[in-house]
C-alpha cells in the first residue's frame, strides 16, 4: 500500500532564510507521480509541482526547488529566501500508475511559518 | 478560466441530519474527486467520479455517497450525520488521467452540533 510521510509537523523560520520540507514515500509501483500542494489559510489546496518516477532531474522554479531521489524514496521541497506569503501548510502527495485511479495519497502536512 | 467551485462554503448541521455538498469542476475536466480533511486524520480520499461513473472509492461508510451529472458537476451526500463528520470537504477536478494534477476548490467546512 502507498504511504507518504512528512516527519516535520511545524517549521518556523525568519524571513529570507532558506527552508527545506521533507517528504518520504512508499509504493510498490515502479510508475508513479509525486506532487506538492500548498494550503494557505483560505483552505484551497494549490498545486505546486509534479514529478514522475522516471524523471529524477531536479528542478528550480524561481525561489522553489525540488530534490527527487528514488534511492531514498524522498521528494524534498526547498524555498529559498522565504517570504511571509510562503506561510502555509504544505502537503506532499503520491499517485500510483493506474489509469482510472484518480486517488492522491497525502502526507500529514508541514505547517510552515515565516516570521517577519 | 474559472477554478473549482464548491458550495456552500460553510454549513452547520445537527446529528442525524443529512447534507448535500456541491462541486463544479474546471471547464473541460471530466474527473471529480472528493476528500475529507480533519485535524486527526488529515486528508483522506472519499471517491472519484469520471463521466458520471464512480471509478474509485476510499474507506468510508456507506453514509457517504456521491454522484456526477452529465455536465461533470458533482454532489456529495452524507446521511445520518455524526459529530465525527465535522471536517473540511474538498473537491478536486482533473482531466481524468492518473498523472494529471488535481485542482482543488476552497472546500466546504461542515460543522456538526
Amino acid at each position: 500500500a502507498q504511504k507518504v510521510t512528512q516527519a516535520q509537523t511545524e517549521i518556523s523560520v525568519v524571513e529570507k532564510e532558506d527552508v527545506t520540507l521533507d517528504c518520504v514515500y512508499e509504493t510498490r509501483d515502479t510508475t508513479y507521480y509525486l506532487f506538492w500542494y500548498k494550503q494557505p489559510p483560505s483552505g484551497e489546496l494549490v498545486f505546486l509541482i509534479r514529478r514522475n518516477s522516471f524523471d529524477e532531474q531536479n528542478e528550480i522554479s524561481g525561489r522553489y526547488s525540488w530534490n527527487f531521489q528514488k534511492s531514498t524514496s524522498s521528494f524534498n521541497f526547498t524555498i529559498t529566501a522565504s517570504q511571509v506569503v510562503d506561510s502555509a501548510v504544505y502537503f506532499c502527495a503520491l499517485s500510483e500508475a493506474n489509469f482510472g485511479n484518480e486517488k492522491l495519497t497525502f502526507g500529514t502536512g508541514t505547517r510552515l511559518t515565516i516570521i517577519p | 478560466k474559472a477554478g473549482v467551485t464548491q458550495t456552500p462554503r460553510y454549513l452547520i448541521k445537527t446529528r442525524g441530519q443529512q447534507v448535500t455538498l456541491s462541486c463544479s469542476p474546471i471547464s473541460g475536466h471530466r474527473s471529480v474527486s472528493w476528500y475529507q480533511q480533519t485535524p486527526g486524520q488529515g486528508l483522506q480520499f472519499l471517491f472519484e467520479y469520471f463521466s458520471e461513473t464512480q471509478r474509485n472509492k476510499g474507506n468510508f461508510p456507506g453514509r457517504f455517497s456521491g454522484r456526477q451529472f452529465s455536465n461533470s458537476r458533482s454532489e456529495m451526500n452524507v446521511s445520518t450525520l455524526e459529530l465525527g463528520d465535522s471536517a473540511l470537504y474538498l473537491c478536486a477536478s482533473s482531466q481524468g488521467q492518473w498523472n494529471q494534477p488535481q485542482h482543488f476548490g476552497d472546500g466546504t467546512r461542515l460543522s456538526i452540533l
